[in-house]
């Protein structure tokens, strides 16, 4: 049975860094693309960023973009995203998720809370 | 970008209604369509991709169609454990934008 199991949030203050984890289990995680995606408490999805299997191919939304690095270990059957000069606006569930038929996500792991307060 | 837009946001219903949600993208995204339902307090669960296969595990009463720009989510009788949001997806380029979701509620 696939699992992927976040960890590494938590409250933070503006500016501050933080890095979320997820663990991955039950399938060959060297095989498959990721992703990880928000959602800001009471709002839609949306979709952070994507790392293909090798780690070579790496996007990120707009709203990321150099502040937020994606990253996997394959060794370890993990993927990463670490997050810098956090704002208010990027308090939110994050979910990773894995990429799948027609780049679906097919897989998600439970969610990790990201709280950006002083 | 590729900007999804839903209808309705959200809708009252029955059980055992048919149920339809649209999902238009603001350009031809071919069938790089995919479906979510999500319940309070968890993760998104894949329903449909490539607009109408049918991801498994998932019961058939769901189903979607559509090609180029518009798409549509089908419940053909919804069942109490089918109240929940709904998110349409496009994977065909980046970013992979979402809808902005549409409540199904209990009437």
């Amino acid at each position: 049975e696939v699992h992927l199991v976040e960890s590494g949030g938590g409250l933070v203050q503006p500016g501050g860094s933080l890095r979320l984890s997820c663990a991955a289990s039950g399938f060959t995680f060297t095989s498959y693309n990721m992703n990880w995606v928000r959602q800001a408490p009471g709002k839609g999805l949306e979709w952070v960023s994507y790392i293909s299997s090798s780690g070579r191919t790496i996007y990120y939304a707009d709203s990321v973009k150099g502040r937020f690095t994606i990253s996997r270990d394959n060794a370890k059957n993990s993927l990463y995203l670490q997050m810098n000069t956090l704002r208010a606006e990027d308090t939110a569930v994050y979910y990773c998720a894995r990429d799948r038929n027609w780049n679906s996500l097919d897989n998600w792991g439970q969610g990790i809370l990201v709280t950006v307060s002083s | 970008d590729i900007q999804m837009t839903q209808s309705p946001s959200s809708l009252s219903a029955s059980a055992r209604d048919r149920v339809t949600i649209t999902c238009r993208a603001s350009e031809s995204i071919n069938s790089y369509l995919n479906w979510y339902q999500q319940k309070p307090g968890k993760a998104p669960n894949l329903l449909i991709y490539a607009a109408s296969s049918l991801q498994s595990g998932v019961p058939s009463r769901f189903s979607g169609s559509g090609s180029g720009t518009d798409f549509t989510l089908t419940i053909s009788s919804l069942q109490p454990e089918d109240f929940a949001t709904y998110y349409c997806q496009q994977s065909y380029s980046i970013p992979r934008t979402f809808g902005q979701g549409t409540r199904v509620e209990i009437k």
